[in-house]
C-alpha cells in the first residue's frame, strides 16, 4: 500500500501551459506538504496545508496554486508554465507539523 | 531563518562508521533537527530526528550538542545500500512554510 502517491510521474508540456499534479495519502496525516527539487537538488518547501489552513512560502510565484478537496488530498495547479518551472516536485504528510513527513515519489517536470 | 550547511559530499568503505555534520547557527527555539536520506528518483526518507542531547534508533544516532547549532548524523556500519543523499532538516514549520529549510545535502559515497 502506497503511503503518499502523486500522479502523473512524468508530466512534459510546452511553456505557457496549465498543469496539474495529483497527491494522495492514506496515512490520515493532517498536514501536507509540496516541495520542488531543481536540478542541483536542492529541497525547498513551496506550501504546507494542515486543516484548511495553507501556509505559503512568499517566494513561490502566484502561477502555483494548491488545491485541497479533503484531507488526504493536496493538488498542485500550475498556471502559465516557465522553462524555470522544470524540477521534480515532491508531496508530503505529516501528522503534525513538526512530525516526521513521509514523501511521495515526486513528479518530474518538464517545461519546453 | 536557520540556514543549515552541509559537506557537498562524502566517501567511505563498507563496515564503518560514517558521519555527517550539519551547522545551523541561527537555530530557533522551538525548531527540531530531523535527517532524511534520499535514493536517485525517489523521495526523501525519514531517518532520525531530535530536539537535545542524543538520540538513537535502529538506524542510525543524532547527537545534538548544549548550544544546538550542529547535530551530527552517525550511521553505524555502513553498507553500500547507504550509498544516497542525507539532508538535514531544521524547523518547526508553524507559522511559515519558509520556515521549513532542508539543507543542501550530502552525497554519500560507500564503496566495497
Amino acid at each position: 500500500d502506497t503511503a503518499v502517491s502523486q500522479t502523473p510521474k512524468y508530466l512534459v508540456t510546452q511553456m505557457g501551459n496549465d498543469k496539474s499534479i495529483k497527491c494522495e495519502q492514506n496515512l490520515g496525516h493532517d498536514t501536507m506538504y509540496w516541495y520542488k527539487q531543481d536540478s542541483k537538488k536542492f529541497l525547498k518547501i513551496m506550501f504546507s496545508y494542515n486543516n484548511k489552513e495553507l501556509i505559503i512560502n512568499e517566494t513561490v510565484p502566484n502561477r502555483f496554486s494548491p488545491k485541497s478537496p479533503d484531507k488526504a488530498h493536496l493538488n498542485l495547479h500550475i498556471n502559465s508554465l516557465e522553462l524555470g518551472d522544470s524540477a521534480v516536485y515532491f508531496c508530503a504528510s505529516s501528522q503534525v507539523r513538526t512530525d516526521t513527513q513521509y514523501f511521495g515519489p515526486g513528479t518530474r517536470l518538464t517545461v519546453l | 531563518l536557520a540556514k543549515t550547511t552541509q559537506p557537498i559530499s562524502m566517501d567511505s568503505y563498507e563496515g564503518q562508521e560514517v558521519n555527517i555534520t550539519c551547522s545551523h547557527n541561527n537555530i530557533a527555539t522551538n525548531d527540531y533537527i530531523t535527517w532524511y536520506q534520499q535514493f536517485p528518483s525517489q523521495g526523501p526518507r525519514f531517518i532520525i530526528q531530535g530536539y537535545k542531547t542524543k538520540v538513537t534508533n535502529e538506524v542510525a544516532s543524532l547527537f545534538i550538542p548544549a548550544d544546538r547549532k550542529s547535530s551530527t548524523l552517525s550511521l553505524p556500519r555502513v553498507s553500500l545500500s547507504d550509498t544516497a543523499v542525507y539532508y538535514c532538516l531544521v524547523g518547526s514549520g508553524y507559522s511559515s512554510a519558509s520556515k521549513i529549510i532542508f539543507g543542501s545535502g550530502t552525497r554519500l559515497s560507500i564503496r566495497p
